[in-house]
């Protein structure tokens, strides 16, 4: 299966600042996804995210605050905006293989707004 | 729409005791099924998964699920838990087509804990 690195790890953030969380994978995926999981809930998808194209985006989720960028087949980032503390999550990446209908996720990244 | 119920939101366990996590799902046609366990600080690390062909399904570190079309259900089994074993556990149901991956959709999750 495949390997996704994310990064960073974590970062504690002032509000109103932006970060952005990469996403890279070791081979060509089609589809990518983003996800977040908020202090003790499950995870929440925020977008798709597919090479040459503008993502796709859930219902609650907009893409001023949450710019997507898929530049190639192997890679991806999501950038956090105008933070406030409401958006102190982990924020996953996911892959979807075909070959074998499993779907990956990267170790996430740990956000605090303060 | 795609949904997923699991009831318990907290377990606990002995360590050596037999373990079933309940999932419900809901979904308008055959569902691919997972269950994905989540250590305190980690990713997400997938355990089994069901497409099709047969209704048991065996995953790593000992755990099975079974699927059930006439129950909607997914439950996850292992016959004895280990210390090691806790964790959030979060089932989740994903789209049916024939190509591309589709997103999942996933419960609230199921927080085991292993009494010693």
């Amino acid at each position: 299966s495949a390997v996704i690195s994310q990064k960073p790890s974590r970062d504690i953030c002032q509000r109103g600042t932006s970060l952005t969380i990469q996403c890279q994978v070791d081979s060509q995926v089609t589809m990518m996804f983003w996800y977040r999981q908020q202090p003790g809930q499950s995870l929440t998808l925020i977008a798709t995210a597919n090479q040459g194209s503008e993502a796709t985006y859930e219902s609650g989720f907009v893409i001023d605050k949450f710019p997507i960028s898929r530049p190639n087949l192997t890679f991806s980032t999501l950038t956090v905006s105008n933070m406030s503390p409401e958006d102190s999550s982990i924020y996953l990446c996911s892959v979807g293989h075909l070959a074998n209908y499993g779907y990956t996720f990267g170790s996430g990244t740990r956000l605090t707004v303060v | 729409a795609q949904s997923v119920t699991q009831p318990d939101i907290h377990i606990t366990v002995s360590e050596g005791a037999s373990l079933e996590l309940r999932c419900n799902y809901s979904y308008g046609a055959t569902p691919y099924l997972f269950w994905y366990v989540q250590s305190p600080g980690q990713g997400l690390q997938l355990l089994l998964k069901y497409f099709s062909g047969d209704t048991l399904v065996q995953g790593i570190k000992g755990f099975e699920a079974e699927f059930k079309r006439s129950q909607s259900s997914f439950n996850l089994r292992k016959p004895s838990v280990h210390w090691s074993d806790a964790a959030e556990y979060f089932c989740a149901v994903g789209a049916r087509k024939i190509q591309g991956a589709q997103k999942l959709v996933f419960g609230q999750g199921t927080r085991l804990t292993i009494n010693p």
